[in-house]
């Protein structure tokens, strides 16, 4: 069966621009999660999903990032009016429940603000 | 301030022996552990968890031990094989969190 997809695998933004991540989860699965990893470091928490429902957004570093998933199914990440400093790869998950249950991560999208 | 820390960025080891990664918390809310293995340009993909009811949770040739009161958790590949070679993250959470936590990473080489 299919993975996790994200789309697109890259992205090079000029500072100021919008961008728009994409991320289509694993079919059933009820959570989804936003991670931002740096170069060299961890992925990072930034926003999580219950179906619809935004449970937590509390690692949405400003508020130029905003995510939605009005379905419950495919989930957009929006970065507002980029900065250098959001240059990193985005990594969306999945999974069939809450934290207890293995997320299944997507090959990420890496954006580069120039 | 890192509540996973992961204080080895690297670490090499011949093929057939074994490799022992090592991840440390400061966060005592947390209550269940989880290792990623992550290869370049592929997302993070779940490698074995433990919750904090056990010591100790085995699974094939990986072994993951906690110590709770030492805060430290580490990682056990024997015999370790050069598929192994990838980045490796602890990760933790807890009943009362809905999100996880990840460490840096320590990259792994498996040489043949």
């Amino acid at each position: 069966g299919a993975g996790v997809s994200q789309s697109p695998r890259y992205k090079v933004a000029k500072r100021g621009q919008d961008v728009a991540l994409r991320c289509d989860p694993i079919s059933g699965h009820v959570s989804l999660f936003w991670y931002q990893q740096a170069l060299g470091q961890g992925p990072e928490f930034l926003t999580y999903f219950q179906n619809e429902a935004q449970l937590d957004k509390s690692g949405l570093p400003s508020d130029r990032f905003f995510a939605e998933r009005p379905e419950g199914s495919v989930s957009t990440l929006k970065i507002q009016r980029t900065q250098q400093e959001d240059s990193a790869v985005y990594l969306c998950a999945s999974s069939l429940g809450g934290i207890t249950y293995e997320q299944y991560f997507g090959p990420g999208t890496r954006l580069t603000v120039t | 301030d890192q509540q996973v820390k992961q204080n080895s960025p690297s670490l090499s080891v011949q093929e057939g022996r074994i490799s022992i990664l090592n991840c440390d918390y400061t966060n005592s809310m947390f209550d269940y552990f989880l290792w990623y293995k992550k290869y370049p340009a592929e997302g993070p993909t779940f490698l074995i968890s433990i919750s904090s009811i056990k010591d100790k949770n085995e699974d094939g040739r990986f072994t993951v031990f906690l110590n709770k009161s030492a805060k430290h958790l580490s990682l056990h590949i024997v015999p370790s094989q050069p598929g192994d070679s990838a980045v490796y993250f602890c990760a933790a959470s807890g009943t009362s969190y809905d999100k996880v936590i990840f460490g840096p990473g320590t990259s792994l080489s498996v040489i043949p």
